[in-house]
């Protein structure tokens, strides 16, 4: 069965420190991946994509994530937390190129302490 | 962000109430979607409309009815809700060509039922 799993529901870190937010998607074609963010009372902003080029993805905000297919991870990274990073990240599954079959996960909690 | 508007923003509502939620797409994408997030609870695709045809119904109740006139506008229909169907509502588009294209989301109706 195809899935994605954000392995954490809240990850708190303190302003100035990496991020990391983890995700695990189960699949048994290649798939398209993304990470959106979802400020309070706002909807879902794009963050990054990868789509079967380059395994290190550059996104907004200095964000960046690694497809890794050995271990079909999809991490989020930041080497250092801004407070405005402080929202629900979700990472999403776009699965055998069909239009709509968007798989999202749980969603992740960010909080960034000063 | 201004490339998909939805309205109303907020909307309260009775069990017995009629209303629509609007989305309008400003990026000449052909495919719209809705969505309905519900606190801890991953997004639910609800209905997919490709070229102004429905592609897609995840056995949405039929008190949710939507409608798409054109390529750029999508509604939502609401009757005779129930208080479990309060969440927040995202419409978003996309361009449909190889089936890996990204969605981009409108800012969401926050629904709540009485």
């Amino acid at each position: 069965a195809q899935s994605v799993t954000q392995l954490d529901s809240h990850v708190s870190v303190s302003e100035g420190t990496p991020v990391l937010l983890r995700c695990n998607y189960s699949s048994s074609y290649s798939p398209s991946l993304f990470w959106y963010v979802q400020h309070p009372n706002k909807g879902l902003q794009l963050l990054l994509k990868y789509t079967s080029a380059a395994t290190l993805v550059k996104g907004i905000n200095g964000f960046e994530a690694e497809f890794k297919k050995s271990e079909t991870s999809f991490h989020l990274t930041k080497p250092s937390a801004h407070m405005s990073d402080a929202a629900e990240y979700f990472c999403v599954v776009l699965f055998g190129g069909s239009q709509g079959n968007l798989i999202f996960g749980k969603g992740t909690k960010l909080s960034v302490k000063p | 962000e201004t490339g998909v508007t939805q309205t109303p923003r907020h909307l309260v509502m009775g069990m017995t109430n009629k209303k629509s939620l609007k989305c309008e797409q400003h990026l000449g994408h052909n495919a719209m979607y809705w969505y309905k997030q519900s606190a801890k609870k991953p997004l639910e695709l609800m209905f997919v409309y490709n070229f102004k045809e429905q592609t897609e119904n995840n056995s949405v109740p039929s008190r949710f009815s939507p409608e798409c006139p054109n390529s750029s506008h999508l509604f939502l229909h609401l009757h005779t809700l129930q208080p479990e169907d309060s969440a927040l509502y995202l419409c978003a588009s996309s361009q449909v060509l190889s089936g890996k294209e990204t969605q981009y989301f409108g800012p969401g109706t926050r629904l709540l039922v009485l």
